[in-house]
């Protein structure tokens, strides 16, 4: 079965604090994999696609990477507005499988 | 350009009723799906929809769900006689393509999202 698992659960970061969030898939025929933002009661917002081994997407503080098993977020000096739950997904021809996500706080 | 709009924002039931939630796409956009994502859950997937036609229903229900994108009009998500484990966070998302074909950008935008309560 595709599955897609997210590490940690929760994290917390002191403002400045720079680290990683992990993404990992089981797949088969993997298309794309997709970085979302979550706010509490919002929808999730787009953050990045990675389509192949080794590509790498920056945005702002943000930097996504991919690798055959894997994918991560890192997040050099994050500031509380930083603070969301951020998803990862990954699709399969028609099919989109999302992770549980990762909350993240970043406290000033 | 409008993002994806989602109405109503929040919808309570009673037992027994039903439910209609409705989906307007990024212009531009054809292509459909619908979420359910639980309190401390991910996003499941449910259907995908295009104009006309369901392509992807393996998400969703077998009984008391069903979906529709018409040629002119909202997608909408119709629940049956809601029970209290239908209550969630129901997410439409939309993408301008079919997803799978060669050069990227198989990104879906998500519309604010329907909270449904059964009481």
């Amino acid at each position: 079965e595709d599955q897609v698992t997210q590490s940690p659960e929760a994290l917390r970061l002191q403002e400045g604090e720079s680290s990683s969030l992990n993404c990992s898939y089981t797949v088969s025929g993997l298309r794309g994999l997709f970085w979302y933002r979550q706010d509490p009661g919002k929808g999730p917002e787009f953050l990045f696609t990675l389509y192949s081994a080794g590509e790498e997407k920056e945005k702002e503080r943000l930097k996504a990477t991919l690798t055959k098993k894997e994918s991560f977020l890192h997040i050099t000096a994050p500031k509380p507005e930083d603070s969301a739950t951020y998803l990862c997904a990954s699709n399969y021809g028609q099919n989109f499988v999302f992770g549980p996500g990762t909350r993240l706080s970043v406290l000033p | 350009n409008a993002g994806v709009m989602q109405n109503p924002r929040h919808l309570v039931r009673r037992r027994g009723q039903e439910a209609r939630l409705r989906c307007s796409p990024m212009k531009g956009h054809s292509h459909v799906y619908w979420y359910r994502q639980l309190p401390e859950e991910g996003l499941k997937f449910m259907v995908y929809l295009q104009k006309e036609n369901i392509i992807d229903e393996s998400g969703m229900p077998k009984e008391r769900f069903s979906a529709e994108f018409p040629k002119e009009g909202p997608s909408i998500l119709r629940i049956q006689q809601v029970v209290r484990g239908d209550s969630a966070a129901y997410f439409c998302a939309s993408s301008p393509r079919l997803p799978g074909l060669a050069g990227g950008r198989d990104e879906q935008f998500f519309g604010p999202g329907t909270r449904l309560t059964v009481l």
